[in-house]
């Protein structure tokens, strides 16, 4: 695969719960993202992390948490979310090294789906 | 701002023709352009990049991309489809006025190749 898991793949959440999403990528980068994957939409960026610190958050509602406690791991903590936030949650990778020319690797996403 | 263009939703060939998955840019600069694919119920996956030099890129499964700044269009190409090239196509450039790595993503053309 491309060296970024994501766990759990399929997530199904009432709106009171809480629960986290979880991304760890093998292969030595040291920035991360959150992407949203709606039906019908673009891709929305949510979050960037550049070596363990926020450098990008898109708007993002703060029932979206994220935590990125080192390079390799990624988390999305979700509390008191929506039905319309039901969606396929990427994570990705790439090497950020100030050149700007580096791919991104993505994990194979979490369905979820809030009811 | 930096942005690409996907003007087609939906791209349909028969096994064995050539296909084109279009893509126009807007840019300040030199473009940075990248072409990714989801297959069904997986992440992106990176298939190819522009970023100097030839204009004619190749990529992964035999996929190729043609740049042309005069018309500033980066469109994806492939001599001979295969039904296992079903799948949703996305261009996308880098985003020079983030201080992230950032990409931007188009819409995506599904892409059906019918036997």
């Amino acid at each position: 695969e491309t060296g970024v898991t994501q766990t759990p793949r399929h997530l199904v959440m009432g709106m009171t719960n809480k629960k986290s999403l979880k991304c760890e990528q093998h292969l030595g980068h040291n920035a991360m993202y959150w992407y949203k994957q709606s039906a019908k939409k673009p891709l929305e960026l949510m979050f960037v992390y550049s070596l363990e610190e926020r450098v990008e958050n898109n708007s993002v509602p703060s029932r979206f948490s994220p935590e990125c406690p080192n390079s390799s791991h990624l988390f999305l903590h979700l509390h008191t979310l929506q039905p319309e936030d039901s969606a396929l949650y990427l994570c990705a990778s790439s090497q950020n090294s100030g050149s700007r020319d580096n791919e991104q690797f993505f994990g194979p996403g979490t369905r979820l789906t809030v009811l | 701002a930096q942005s690409v263009a996907q003007p087609e939703d939906q791209v349909n060939v028969a096994e064995g023709n050539p296909l084109t998955v279009k893509c126009t840019y807007s840019v300040s600069g030199n473009p940075y352009l990248f072409w990714y694919v989801q297959y069904p119920n997986r992440g992106l996956q990176f298939l190819l990049k522009y970023i100097t030099g030839d204009n004619l890129v190749k990529g992964s499964y035999g996929f190729e991309a043609e740049f042309n700044k005069s018309q500033t269009s980066f469109h994806l190409k492939k001599p001979s489809a295969l039904v296992s090239d079903s799948a949703l196509y996305f261009c996308a450039v880098r985003d020079f006025y983030s201080s992230a790595s950032k990409i931007i993503f188009g819409s995506g053309t599904r892409l059906s190749i019918r036997p």
